[in-house]
């Protein structure tokens, strides 16, 4: 069975501290991972990654994929109060647009 | 564009009510999806449709049913509604084929209650 987990499942930090969200999936014929941030709505796309060991980077965030271990970790740097979301993980399986989502992690970032 | 759009925003129903979640989309994606979203959980894919007259079940499709007559339209139908069906539900587009990427636009989402 397909599946994508996500750890942890919650986060506390401060204002300025660097977090690491991980994501692991095992997933059928497995063809790109893609982050998603959700805030009090829908979710947003952040990246998606197909290629191992390649880092995408959009300011202070930034995500890698291991395809030989099967994982991904968004980083996100000097964090800021307006980084409080629900980081979403999403495998996408096959030759479908189907993607299969993790349980997300909820990061809370006080002032 | 106004990208993917939903209504109703919010909705109660009771028990046993019927009713349908409307979706479009405005950007000729040709694959579209319809999530439940319940509290602290991620998202869980109820159907999806692969282009106008095809659709599949996805994770969590009891309950449930879809039609797809046109490439803009993707409504989602709750026959008989129960409490279990009490979530958050978006919907979302995304253009799978040449040229496209695995991108899923989503969305406001629709918040449903089944007392």
């Amino acid at each position: 069975e397909d599946k994508v987990v996500q750890s942890p499942l919650s986060l506390v930090v401060h204002e300025g501290d660097t977090v690491t969200l991980n994501c692991s999936y095992e997933v059928t014929n497995f063809r790109s991972l893609l982050w998603y941030k959700q805030e009090k709505k829908a979710p947003t796309f952040l990246f998606m990654l197909t290629s191992s060991g390649i880092e995408k980077k959009s300011g202070r965030l930034s995500s890698i994929l291991d395809k030989k271990e099967l994982f991904s970790i968004l980083n996100i740097t000097a964090t800021q109060t307006g980084d409080s979301a629900i980081y979403l993980c999403a495998a996408r399986s096959g030759n479908t647009g189907k993607l299969i989502f993790g349980q997300g992690t909820t990061l809370q970032v006080k002032p | 564009n106004a990208g993917v759009t939903q209504t109703p925003k919010f909705r109660i129903l009771k028990i046993g009510q019927s009713m349908t979640l409307q979706c479009a989309q405005d950007m000729n994606h040709n694959y579209m999806y319809w999530y439940r979203q319940d509290p602290g959980m991620g998202l869980k894919l109820i159907y999806y449709s692969v282009g106008a007259g095809i659709t599949d079940k996805g994770e969590v499709p009891n309950g449930y049913n879809v039609s797809r007559s046109t490439t803009e339209d993707f409504p989602l139908r709750l026959e008989l509604a129960a409490p279990s069906q009490t979530s958050v539900y978006f919907c979302a587009s995304s253009y799978v084929g040449t040229g496209g990427t695995d991108t899923q636009y989503f969305g406001p989402g629709t918040r449903l209650t089944v007392l």
